[in-house]
């Protein structure tokens, strides 16, 4: 079977920092995809890891350790506008390559 | 970046009626597009991947004779909820996978919010 885990709910305030983890056991894994969705709005896509490591981008960095089937999503420098839901979803290869989607964190930044 | 666009944006209608959802990629060709539906303040589900001039791919779960999908060119997917009931109202949500290097990406359209009364 196949499992994801992240925090349902994170709170931070403007200027801070944030960290999103995420817990993965899929099969077929290929690499970990990052996106955020406001509310009523469609995700958009934030950043991928596909091997171990940092990937930064901007004030987002996302992280992959593939031996602890673990990554996260960290946010720098946090805005009002970063108050949204954030999914992780493991990119997996199953003969042909699908999403599958995390339950989300919902980050509200305060002032 | 690439756009994806739905139509319609909202859709109400009645028991038993069918819909047709309308999934566009406007400025590149989509070989695949994945149909997902999401519930308010829960995760986007896979309902299945659509692969153009073949049979669309479904998830364990979903019933392929109630979600219909064709994809009958780079750039058009559709989405047709035959026979619906309430229990089918939800936020339906194409994306389509850009090709080459950046495979793993998705850009997503904008949604469907189906209320079926």
């Amino acid at each position: 079977g196949q499992s994801l885990e992240q925090p349902s709910e994170v709170t931070a305030v403007e200027g801070a920092i944030v960290q999103i983890n995420c817990t993965y056991q899929t099969s077929g894994f290929y690499g970990l995809s990052w996106y955020q969705q406001h509310d009523g709005g469609a995700p958009t896509f934030l950043s991928y890891n596909a091997l171990d490591g940092l990937e930064e981008t901007g004030r987002f960095s996302s992280f992959l350790s593939r031996s602890d089937s673990y990554g996260y999503l960290l946010l720098q420098e946090l805005q009002m506008k970063d108050s949204a839901s954030y999914f992780c979803a493991p990119l997996m290869n199953t003969g042909f390559q699908k999403l599958v989607f995390g339950t989300g964190t919902r980050l509200l930044v305060s002032p | 970046g690439a756009v994806v666009s739905q139509h319609p944006s909202r859709v109400i209608c009645k028991s038993g009626t069918s819909v047709k959802i309308e999934c566009r990629s406007l400025d590149f060709q989509a070989t695949t597009m994945f149909w997902y539906r999401q519930f308010p303040k829960q995760s986007l589900m896979l309902m299945a991947t659509s692969n153009e001039g073949s049979k669309a791919t479904y998830e364990q779960g979903v019933e392929k004779d109630k979600f219909l999908i064709n994809h009958a060119s780079l750039t058009l997917s559709t989405l047709t909820v035959t026979s619906a009931h309430p229990e089918d109202s939800s936020f339906y949500i194409c994306s389509a996978r850009v090709g080459g290097g950046r495979s793993y990406e998705q850009y997503f359209g904008p949604g469907t919010r189906l209320t079926v009364t």
